[in-house]
């Protein structure tokens, strides 16, 4: 059964710190990767989708890395500002399924 | 586009009553499924469909029932509500296929069940 860990569960960074968030997964046949972002009280917003063939997909500030081989992805935020504050979500999905497996995310808190 | 619309966004329920949570898309998505979310879980499938006609369960799906009618609407249907159904549902839709596969979702619907 596929399972997907984000860590750290939590980070508090100052503002315009590079970041890291990880996220891993325990079977390497996904079909791809998504990173999510959550907003208290908010639904989900897509960040980056990385197909299973990809090494990394960006957009702005973000990067996201895929090594499928190893079980790990990892989403990169470049100069963070206090707006990116928010929960972080990684889920994967399967080549045999199609639903989305998620990871429990992990709450970022960027102070001024 | 409207995306993924959900109603209600709040709902209170007793024990024992049902409810149909509405979901809607307007951007002729073929996938559409439905999650919970609750606190030290993180989002888990409940149901999903890819196309009109065509449901399938998910991880959790006792206690709720869907169908897909046309491809815009993909109601859940809670048959008599419990206080383990108090959660966050959130509804979302994707196309099908390489690049296209990002997931939309809905702002979600708060269900407390007493």
């Amino acid at each position: 059964k596929q399972e997907v860990t984000q860590i750290p569960a939590a980070l508090s960074v100052p503002e315009g710190e590079n970041l890291v968030l990880n996220c891993s997964f325990t079977d390497s046949a996904i079909y791809n990767l998504q990173w999510f972002r959550q907003d208290p009280g908010k639904g989900l917003t897509s960040l980056l989708l990385i197909q299973s063939s990809q090494r990394e997909q960006t957009s702005g500030r973000l990067n996201a890395s895929l090594d499928k081989s190893s079980g790990r992805s990892t989403l990169y935020i470049a100069a963070s500002q206090p707006g990116d504050s928010a929960t972080y979500l990684c889920a994967v999905r399967h080549q045999a399924g199609t639903a989305l497996i998620f990871g429990k995310g992990t709450t970022l808190s960027v102070s001024s | 586009n409207a995306g993924v619309t959900q109603t209600p966004k709040f709902q209170v329920l007793k024990t024992g009553q049902s409810m149909t949570l509405q979901c809607a898309q307007d951007m002729n998505h073929e996938y559409m499924s439905w999650y919970r979310q609750d606190p030290g879980m993180g989002l888990r499938l409940i149901h999903y469909s890819v196309g009109a006609g065509i449901t399938d369960q998910g991880e959790v799906p006792n206690g709720y029932n869907v169908s897909r009618s046309t491809t815009e609407d993909f109601p859940l249907r809670l048959l008599s509500a419990a206080p383990s159904q108090t959660s966050v549902y959130f509804c979302a839709s994707r196309e099908r296929g390489g690049s296209r596969e990002t997931q939309y979702f809905g702002p979600g619907t708060r269900l407390l069940v007493l």
